[in-house]
């Protein structure tokens, strides 16, 4: 059972915009770094968010994250059917002593 | 770019000892730590732990007494030990850099391909 939760799937149109929460605690996001993940069906997970908002060369301004509080969100506008992943977020638990990832979210394009 | 692979057995008896290997190319594995991720079959993913290129390594608590990370600095790899294994630890185990620069978070920038492991008899 993960200590951060994810909404197990969401879904919009091409073109249009989807969030996808990440909700922890005080004991990780609330005082952590949170960083995102893209893993595209029977590949490994790819870093597309770091340090709550930056992203790593090559990824798309599309891509956005954010956070507040004991909440991160990522935000992917101009949806593309390429966009269909599982995603998750991810951040250390000064509690448990370990980094954690999110439960993750499917994003499907309709 | 830097690239990772990982190599082992994809079959593991029970009770008995998974051992995978990390190759780290076109980058050196000095100056980084290093971590090994699992994830079981349509299932999320589990941090294990993570090495540093001098030895130190940090453990997941819920695992810490089954794991071993071990870092070979000259042949640019490094290995992870799961012992007493059970159906439960078969998952595809992926090795990958952690990045953690001067105030700023934990991110895994570069990632192996990954390595399905089965525990079974």
């Amino acid at each position: 059972q993960s200590v951060l939760t994810q909404p197990p799937s969401v879904s919009a149109a091409p073109g249009q915009k989807v969030t996808i929460s990440c909700s922890g605690s005080s004991s990780n996001i609330g005082n952590n770094y949170v960083s995102w993940y893209q893993q595209l069906p029977r590949t490994a997970p790819k870093l597309l968010i770091y340090d709550n908002n930056k992203r790593p060369s090559g990824i798309p301004d599309r891509f956005s994250g954010s956070k507040s509080g004991t909440s991160a969100t990522l935000g992917i506008t101009g949806l593309q059917t390429g966009d269909e992943a599982d995603y998750y977020c991810g951040t250390w638990d000064i509690s448990l002593s370990a980094y954690v990832f999110g439960t993750g979210t499917n994003v499907t394009v309709l | 770019q830097v690239q990772l692979q990982e190599s082992g057995p994809g079959l593991v008896n029970p009770s008995e000892t998974l051992s995978l290997t990390c190759a780290v190319s076109a980058g050196s594995i000095n100056n980084y730590y290093w971590t090994w991720i699992r994830q079981p079959p349509g299932k999320g993913l589990e941090w294990i732990g993570c090495i540093y290129y001098s030895g130190s390594t940090i453990y997941n608590p819920s695992l810490k007494s089954r794991v071993t990370i071990s870092v070979d600095t000259s042949q640019n790899q490094f290995s992870l030990k799961l012992s007493s294994v059970t159906a439960a630890d078969t998952a595809v185990y992926y090795c990958a850099r952690l990045s953690h620069p001067n105030n700023s978070g934990w991110f895994f920038d570069y990632w192996g391909q990954g390595a399905l492991v089965t525990v079974s008899s």
